[in-house]
């Protein structure tokens, strides 16, 4: 199994909502990653787990909060955004911390209204 | 600072035709790992091809190959036969061998014209 998974697909949220992106991978990765993508750009990267502590926060707003409840799992729980958080969520997770090779999730496509 | 070029915001090839999307990075660092990634509409981001600063051959994945001249700091992909699945954003990408941080180039949109 070389998936990273990522649900939902889509998701459309109100500026007052409160809701998750989660990441779930089987591969024993012990290093996981939240990136943002806009739209014509490359990833940028947000946050790092690594053995299920944050070892990175890219100075990342905080109505932006990440959690690794277990080495398999990454959530990113949302609250408050702004239409400007619009973009696409991955997810990536490699065999270490040390980046050798990162495998990415298909994205989560949130829309803030 | 490490920084990553990619100085071609499109290309396009004739199907079955060889292309080279180029990339140049700059880093002090004398020990790390270049990445080309494919995003193609799907979205997720796939790695093409790997290339480890230390090692002097050129990587190969049938038919994506790899030029690097760690002298002059460049790193081009060349993709023969394309295929219409080829079709996608196509990004180079660099981290130190000690890093966590992947640094991307702002990419490279391949269309491939049947």
């Amino acid at each position: 199994d070389t998936e990273v998974t990522q649900t939902p697909k889509h998701l459309v949220m109100g500026m007052t909502n409160k809701k998750s992106l989660k990441c779930e991978q089987h591969m024993g990765h012990r290093a996981m990653y939240w990136y943002k993508q806009k739209a014509k750009k490359p990833p940028e990267l947000m946050f790092v787990y690594s053995y299920e502590k944050l070892s990175i926060n890219e100075s990342v707003p905080s109505r932006f909060s990440p959690e690794c409840p277990n080495s398999s799992l990454l959530n990113l729980h949302l609250h408050a955004l702004q239409p400007e958080d619009s973009a696409l969520y991955l997810c990536a997770s490699s065999q270490e911390q040390r980046n050798t090779e990162a495998f990415f999730g298909q994205g989560t496509r949130l829309t803030v209204v | 600072a490490q920084t990553v070029t990619q100085s071609q915001p499109e290309m396009s090839v004739q199907e079955a035709e060889t292309v080279t999307l180029s990339c140049t990075y700059d880093t002090s660092e004398s020990d790390y790992y270049l990445f080309w990634y494919k995003q193609p509409p799907s979205r997720q981001m796939i790695l093409v091809i790997r290339q480890e600063a230390y090692k002097q051959q050129n990587a190969t994945e049938n038919r994506f190959s790899v030029n690097f001249q760690k002298a002059a700091k460049s790193f081009s992909l060349k993709i023969s036969d394309s295929q219409l699945g080829d079709a996608a954003m196509y990004f180079c990408a660099y981290t130190r061998t000690s890093g966590s941080r992947l640094t991307f180039g702002e990419g490279t949109q391949l269309t491939v014209n049947p």
